[in-house]
């Protein structure tokens, strides 16, 4: 079955240093996507980043940036240069075909980890 | 573009009724919908997944009689939570993907607390 590990339940960091979040997950899907997501304390979850399985190459989004490595299944999230609006929940998640939906891809989730950003 | 409506945001009811909650793609035709549940400092566990004019497909563990999924258009789901209980207590968190089917966008959520 799929599964996605975020290892870290709560990170605490002061403002403007950088912060990797740690993903890893597992499948038997040669075809996949990972996503990242972010859920401020309003509860409302923001989407982030989806990365194809076939697409290793690293993104780069203004202070955020992602690296995702087949070889050890793991897709990362850094924020460089953190700032309080940064605090955070964030879930790392996989997608699954949904049995009997052809095309239907529903969302494993991993728990999370807290980001709280100190000023 | 994207955009998820839930509504209500919150409600608080007394165990034994009924509660309703509706997810919207307001700017989308939705071809699938989920129905997520999140307990306190929890992730999210996928409850159910559905499309339009068809029965939903429950996660093992669901109950489909309690945790009633009626997806009536390409625009709007309905989550009804039948005969509630305190345990039902949660944070529903619905979404929906387009025809692309490659990325789900939430809604903001309904916090439903059963008394």
């Amino acid at each position: 079955a799929q599964k996605v590990t975020q290892a870290q339940t709560e990170i605490s960091v002061v403002e403007k240093e950088d912060v990797t979040l740690d993903c890893v997950y597992e499948t038997r899907d040669t075809t996949y996507y990972l996503f990242w997501y972010k859920q401020p304390p309003s509860g409302e979850l923001v989407f982030l980043i989806r990365r194809n399985s076939f697409d290793e190459q690293n993104e780069i989004s203004g202070r955020y940036s992602w690296n995702f490595q087949k070889s050890t299944s793991s897709f990362n999230f850094t924020i460089t240069a953190s700032q309080v609006v940064d605090s955070a929940v964030y879930f790392c998640a996989l997608s699954e075909d949904v049995p009997g939906r052809q095309g239907a891809q529903k969302l494993v989730f991993g728990q999370g980890t807290r980001l709280t950003i100190n000023p | 573009g994207a955009v998820v409506s839930q509504h209500p945001s919150w409600v608080i009811c007394k165990s034994g009724t009924s509660v309703k909650i509706e997810c919207r793609s307001l700017d989308f035709q939705a071809t699938t919908m989920f129905w997520y549940r999140q307990f306190p400092k929890q992730s999210l566990m996928l409850m159910a997944t559905s499309n339009e004019g068809s029965k939903a497909t429950y996660e093992q563990g669901v109950e489909k009689d309690k945790f009633l999924i009626n997806h009536a258009s390409l625009t709007l789901s309905t989550l009804t939570v039948t005969s509630a209980h305190p345990e039902d207590s949660s944070f529903y968190i619905c979404s929906a993907t387009g025809l692309a089917g490659d990325t789900q966008y939430f809604g903001p959520g309904t916090r439903l607390t059963v008394l």
